[in-house]
């Protein structure tokens, strides 16, 4: 299996509502990585993970809480949205959570988040 | 300011030619460079990835170059076809691991 898998593909939820977006990789990798894409704008990054531990933070609201059940696992905890955390949100992971090759990306497809 | 910057932000040509895109970066410390294509609506597909001491690297149809002296990358499209259609976006991995994505060229590719 070669590839990250992300659901739901869309999701819309109110401003009040908690859901939750999933992750999953079967590919050994030890990293795993959650982007916010806005349209027409380059993916931010939000978190990462290395060895099933929250290495990076980048500074994102607590309405988003991510979770690393375990390697193969990654999901994004959200309550309390507001409609501007409308985007897709995209998976990654890499086989370690270095710069050099062994830490080349790869992304699942995304989830579709609207917020009403 | 964004510290990888593309050009041309869009570009249009017909099927089968071929075109350049440009990236410039400024991050230090330099691990390695990629190229992203992304279809609308879904995750980037890495292209190529090239550390220091490479200076071409080829995928199919797609190349790309590295000048570590001027700083500059370049993908090579050749015979585009439509399916070429698509966002591609520089990004430049540092030794720490964080990733710098450029703004991306969004490419059209006309019958």
């Amino acid at each position: 299996d070669t590839e990250v898998t992300q659901t739901p593909k869309h999701l819309v939820m109110g401003m009040t509502n908690k859901k939750s977006l999933k992750c999953e990789q079967h590919m050994g990798h030890r990293a795993m990585y959650w982007y916010k894409q806005k349209a027409k704008k380059p993916p931010e990054l939000m978190f990462v993970y290395s060895y099933e531990k929250l290495s990076i933070n980048e500074s994102v609201p607590s309405r988003f809480s991510p979770e690393c059940p375990n390697s193969s696992l990654l999901n994004l905890h959200l309550h309390a949205l507001q409609p501007e955390d409308s985007a897709l949100y995209l998976c990654a992971s890499s086989l370690g959570a270095s710069g050099g090759p062994q830490g080349e990306q790869f992304f699942g497809p995304g989830t579709r988040l609207t917020v009403l | 300011k964004n510290q990888v910057e593309q050009s041309p932000q869009s570009l249009i040509i017909l099927e089968g030619k071929n075109c350049t895109l440009q990236c410039n970066y400024t991050v230090s410390p330099f691990s390695n460079l990629r190229w992203y294509k992304q279809d609308t609506g879904r995750g980037p597909v890495s292209l190529t990835i090239m550390t220091f001491s490479e200076n071409t690297k080829s995928n199919g149809r797609y190349t790309a170059t590295l000048d570590a002296d001027t700083k500059q990358s370049s993908l090579h499209i050749t015979a585009s076809q439509l399916s070429d259609s698509a966002s591609y976006i520089c990004v430049q991995g540092t030794s720490y691991g964080k990733l710098t994505f450029g703004q991306g060229t969004i490419l059209t590719v006309h019958p």
